[in-house]
């Protein structure tokens, strides 16, 4: 079965400082992994994909994930944060049959 | 930029009343989806459509729901006898296909069961 986990609720962060938002899979074949942002009262937007290719993928708003086989982690990387990047995050696979599976979900604060 | 349209923002309903949830998908995108966001829980997968049928479905989508697209743009989501518990943001997305491409979701829809 395909899962994904994210293990921090609550993310923290000071603005102009890197931030990490964590995010392991449990696949069966090959990882197709994304990211999504929420804003209060929006939809899921698409941030970055991994479908194959070089492990580090860049995205929309300067964010980026690095896919890591071995430990079977895609997390979501910004070297500088904007309090403007507060939100909620989401980490998801899909499967062959195209259906998404989301983590719980990462809240971040960045701090002025 | 191309967007996925959900009415009504939101909708407030009596338990055991049916509600029709609408999605317009963006135009060239061949699946739709609905998934549900209870508040503060994860976002789970009710069910996916392609070719006018239901091509998966999630143990939440039982009896009491049913999609359909009745005129080749809305995509839409009925609850027949509403429960408490179906109070969640409802989203709906579509993509062009194929498991390696993103799917674009509309701002969602907050549905209130009372």
């Amino acid at each position: 079965a395909q899962s994904v986990a994210q293990p921090e609720d609550q993310v923290n962060v000071a603005e102009g400082n890197p931030l990490t938002v964590k995010c392991t899979y449990s696949v069966s074949g090959n990882p197709y992994l994304f990211w999504y942002v929420q804003y209060p009262n929006r939809g899921l937007q698409f941030l970055l994909k991994y479908i194959t290719g070089d492990n580090l993928v860049k995205g929309s708003y300067g964010f980026e994930a690095e896919f890591n086989k071995s430990q079977t982690s895609f997390h979501l990387k910004k070297p500088s944060a904007l309090v403007s990047d507060s939100a909620l995050y989401f980490c998801a696979v899909r499967d062959w049959g195209n259906q998404f599976y989301f983590g719980t979900g990462t809240s971040l604060t960045v701090i002025p | 930029e191309p967007e996925v349209t959900q009415t009504p923002s939101h909708q407030v309903t009596q338990m055991g009343q049916e509600v029709i949830l609408r999605c317009v998908p963006i135009s060239n995108h061949l699946y739709f989806y609905w998934y549900r966001q209870i508040l503060g829980q994860k976002v789970e997968f009710l069910v996916s459509f392609y070719n006018n049928e239901i091509s998966e479905k999630s143990e939440i989508f039982d009896d009491q729901f049913s999609v359909e697209r009745p005129d080749g743009s809305n995509f839409t989501l009925k609850i027949r006898s509403t429960k408490l518990e179906d109070s969640a943001m409802y989203f709906c997305a579509s993509s062009v296909g194929q498991s390696h491409r993103s799917a674009f979701f509309g701002q969602g829809t907050r549905l209130t069961v009372v």
